[in-house]
């Protein structure tokens, strides 16, 4: 099966620094990576997705790139503000599995 | 769009009681429905998938006759812990699979903390 490995587990930077979180995973049929943030005591908002057909996606200061070579993929986030301070969890999945193979988890703490 | 409800937010039960979680897909049309458990500072654990009018497929070491789960309609999936244990303390959270739009794309509830005393 998939196994999905996230590095680092805690993070802390100053406001308006930016903040790169690294995934790895193991099984080369995967083709969805999605990056989820989760708030203290709340569910897990999807943030950013991408397939691998595709190289890099950004959305305002989110972005995520995608190495199919190296089966790695990263959430870059620039000018982090102390909102962004949560948890973020990338993921793994076929499309047509229903399964995400979740990584273990970021700490971002975000000093203003 | 795309948003998920759980009932309720937080339920107190005694030990031996059951309890249900409901999850519903508000504005969408959820094939597809999860059920994970999260510990303290830890990941997502799956705990089953289920499809709407078939049974759910449980994960490798979670109990189905404990953890009942019901997916009734395209937008309702239930989870009834049943003689609740305070093992079985916990953040559960469920998450929706829309049909017909970004089908790889789980949308997740804002989950329910269950204590059992």
């Amino acid at each position: 099966g998939e196994n999905v490995e996230q590095h680092p587990s805690t993070l802390s930077v100053q406001e308006g620094d930016s903040a790169v979180i690294k995934c790895t995973y193991s099984d080369s049929a995967s083709n969805y990576f999605p990056w989820y943030k989760q708030e203290l005591g709340k569910g897990p908002q999807l943030i950013i997705d991408i397939r691998s057909n595709v190289g890099e996606k950004k959305d305002q200061r989110i972005a995520v790139t995608l190495n199919k070579t190296a089966k790695h993929f990263s959430l870059h986030i620039t000018e982090t503000q102390p909102e962004d301070s949560a948890v973020y969890f990338c993921a793994a999945s076929r499309y047509n599995f229903n399964k995400f193979y979740f990584g273990s988890g970021t700490k971002l703490n975000v000093k203003p | 769009g795309a948003v998920v409800s759980q009932h309720p937010s937080w339920v107190i039960c005694k030990s031996g009681t059951s309890v249900k979680i409901e999850c519903r897909s508000l504005d969408f049309q959820a094939t597809t429905m999860f059920w994970y458990r999260q510990f303290p500072k830890q990941s997502l654990m799956l705990m089953a998938t289920s499809n709407e009018g078939s049974k759910a497929t449980y994960e490798q070491g979670v109990e189905k006759d404990k953890f009942l789960i019901n997916h009734a309609s395209l937008t309702l999936s239930t989870l009834t812990v049943t003689s609740a244990h305070p093992e079985d303390s916990s953040f559960y959270i469920c998450s929706a699979r829309a049909s017909g739009r970004g089908l790889e794309t789980q949308y997740f509830g804002p989950g329910t903390r269950l204590l059992v005393l």
